[in-house]
């Protein structure tokens, strides 16, 4: 089976940089994607990484080793719209995707 | 706006009850998945499918079932329903039918089922 494991709930101020971990264990291993959600609303890509690495898209980044089945979401400079749940989603078969439970990221002013 | 949309927006019904949720993807995507998201179960992969045909499918119920008609645009149908099927359900769809993580899925705005 695959499990995606990630903290529940994160905390930062705004201009601050904050790091979502999120650790794996599957088989049949294709890469590492993130979603955003805001209360209520559709998720939406974020990144996604199919090899080790850092990828970089403007604030956001996002980290995979595969050798340590961890992965990371690193957003900077964070601002008030940020808030939201992020959900680090993997595949279970070749044609699914599972998801993380989520972490609830709050922007402190 | 993903481009993909999803009808009802808000759903009230009864125990035992049947509804059909519906979902057009975004122009020129063949795949659509389903969704389910729930307080206590995060977003749960349901059933995928590409031009017409099943492709995957994940922890659906037999209780529900979804079609993928020659337009493209897919149903998901929740018939008996439970208490428990109060949640929200999202559509999303992708060019291709992969499914993978490197895939992006486009999101609708999501149905919320309200089951009394």
């Amino acid at each position: 089976g695959q499990s995606l494991e990630q903290p529940s709930e994160v905390t930062a101020v705004e201009g601050a940089i904050v790091q979502i971990n999120c650790t794996y264990q599957t088989s049949g291993f294709y890469g590492l994607s993130w979603y955003q959600q805001h209360d209520g609303g559709a998720p939406t890509f974020l990144s996604y990484n199919a090899l080790d690495g850092l990828e970089e898209t403007g604030r956001f980044s996002s980290f995979l080793s595969r050798s340590d089945s961890y992965g990371y979401l690193l957003l900077q400079e964070l601002q008030m719209k940020d808030s939201a749940s992020y959900f680090c989603a993997g595949p279970r078969a070749a044609r699914q995707l599972t998801f993380g439970s989520g972490t609830q990221l709050t922007v402190l002013p | 706006d993903s481009g993909v949309t999803q009808t009802p927006k808000h759903l009230i019904t009864a125990t035992g009850q049947r509804v059909t949720l519906r979902c057009s993807p975004r122009s020129g995507d063949l795949s659509v998945y389903w969704y389910q998201q729930s307080l206590d179960q995060g977003l749960q992969f349901l059933i995928q499918y590409y031009n017409g045909e099943e492709r995957a499918k994940g922890n659906i119920l037999e209780r529900f079932s979804a079609q993928q008609f020659p337009d493209l645009h897919s149903e998901l149908n929740l018939s008996s329903l439970e208490l428990g099927d109060s949640a929200l359900y999202f559509c999303a769809s992708s060019v291709g039918d992969s499914g993978r993580a490197g895939e992006t899925q486009y999101f609708g705005p999501g149905t919320r089922l309200l089951v009394l």
